[in-house]
């Protein structure tokens, strides 16, 4: 069974920086698309872009270009998720995705993430 | 203000029929396939239907999707306590340098 299990809530102070991680098992991580969505409370999600471990290589969405990268450790087929210049704004549940070539769509979600921006 | 425009709530008693729309344009919903994600409350979202119409194994078939021009819907028949969740839509657009975009979300409630 395919699972995702992300790393445990933080709090942090405006303009510090945070790390999420997200582990998966259960398929080949290497080959594979890993996104990243976040959600505001009571808002709905947001796309934050994605990595593919293979390469490295990792597409960013124009709202978060410059202040988020996204990485990957194959070797422990871990994602990471890193912000910068935090915000008050920022303040909400970060979740990694699995995305589903074949269906083009994300099959398998995290549990999520809460980060709270505070000072 | 999202992308995808959906109405904010929708209700319907057990056993009833529901139906949730979903409009875009023509960078979206007009020129690629639409998801629908479940999110009961305090969890992750769900893949409930993809590539406009089809269902994942173990979704019921109770549920079911559509897609016209730059619109989408997802219908629920036979209604149940159990599916009181925010649905949202979701499409690649194909502006800027591309993304993919949520609608605002439809909470349901079973009455």
């Amino acid at each position: 069974q395919i699972h995702l299990v992300q790393s445990g809530p933080e709090v942090k102070k405006p303009g510090s920086s945070v790390k999420v991680s997200c582990k998966a098992s259960g398929y080949t991580f290497t080959y594979s698309y890993l996104h990243w969505v976040r959600q505001a409370p009571g808002h709905a999600p947001e796309w934050m872009g994605w990595i593919t471990p293979f390469s490295g290589r990792a597409i960013y969405a124009q709202n978060f270009q410059g202040r988020v990268t996204f990485t990957s450790d194959r070797s422990l087929s871990t994602g990471y998720m890193e912000l910068r210049s935090l915000r008050s704004e920022d303040t909400a549940v970060y979740y990694c995705a699995k995305f589903s070539v074949d269906n083009s769509a994300f099959d398998v979600w995290g549990q999520g993430t809460m980060v709270t921006v505070s000072a | 203000q999202s992308v995808l425009t959906q109405p904010p709530s929708a209700s319907g008693a057990p056993g009833q029929k529901v139906t949730i729309s979903c409009s875009g344009s023509s960078s979206n919903i007009g020129s690629n396939i639409v998801n629908w994600y479940q999110q009961l409350p305090g969890t992750a979202p769900k893949l409930l239907i993809f590539n406009n119409s089809q269902r994942p194994s173990g979704v019921p078939d109770r549920f079911s999707g559509s897609k016209s021009g730059t619109s989408a819907s997802l219908a629920i028949s036979g209604l149940q306590s159990e599916d009181e969740a925010d649905y949202y839509c979701s499409a690649w657009d194909d502006s800027l340098n591309g993304l993919w975009v949520f609608g605002g979300g439809t909470k349901l409630t079973v009455l």
